[in-house]
């Protein structure tokens, strides 16, 4: 099946850096969704991207749509405490009949030190 | 506009029980799926509902079931539980396909 491999596992940073994950896949896909996620919390929705090549921003995030259309990025700039959380990359899998539902990266959980 | 709304938040079941949980999604948006969130495996799909059918299915087994009602409303049942099944289960509605999911808090259940 589809599956994403989401790189780094966790990440120890400095308020006020930037940071960069990634997400890659074997197979192609046609929707890239970024989530954060935080204890106790559900995902909520960061970023859509539909397009190869797309770069999207929100705010200080930023996204992009890799051209091979395996791949998806987000960026972090100048983090913040409430930046921390666990960020999953996800898209939709198919399998002929249209959306069979997402398909989520293991994350990325980004800690934030003082 | 309410976001997904999940109850109840915390469950506590024994071996062997059945289980139900209810999920409200975002007002106007007709797909819900379910998801089971393990520290092991994940998040890993379940089942979307669209206009009172079950649309597409993911890999677990028949003892996790789901329906969705009129109003879009749905709720999942999980019989004979295992304590395999403690997870966080999660609700996510979208307008029209599951691609654009909004989530909600989710349900831990534990299973003792």
């Amino acid at each position: 099946g589809q599956q994403l491999n989401q790189s780094p596992q966790s990440m120890f940073i400095q308020e006020g850096e930037d940071v960069s994950m990634n997400c890659t896949s074997s197979s192609i896909f046609n929707t890239w969704l970024w989530y954060k996620q935080e204890p106790g919390e559900g995902p909520v929705l960061l970023i859509a991207l539909y397009k190869a090549g797309e770069l999207t921003s929100n705010g200080r995030l930023t996204a992009q749509f890799g051209i091979t259309r395996k791949d998806s990025f987000l960026n972090i700039s100048a983090s913040i405490p409430s930046d921390v959380g666990i960020y999953f990359c996800a898209g939709p899998m198919y399998s002929g009949g249209g959306a069979d539902g997402l398909t989520f990266g293991k994350g990325t959980h980004l800690i934030i030190q003082p | 506009k309410a976001g997904v709304t999940q109850t109840p938040r915390y469950l506590i079941k024994t071996r062997g029980q059945q289980v139900t949980l209810s999920c409200s999604p975002i007002s106007g948006h007709r797909s819900v799926s379910w998801y089971q969130q393990t520290p092991g495996q994940g998040l890993q799909f379940l089942f979307e509902y669209f206009s009172e059918t079950q649309r597409n299915k993911g890999n677990f087994p028949g003892r996790f079931s789901g329906r969705q009602f009129s109003n879009s409303r749905s709720e999942m049942n999980v019989s004979t539980l295992e304590l395999g099944d403690s997870a966080l289960y999660l609700c996510a509605s979208s307008q029209m396909d599951n691609t654009e999911a909004f989530f909600g808090q989710g349900t831990r259940l534990t299973v003792v």
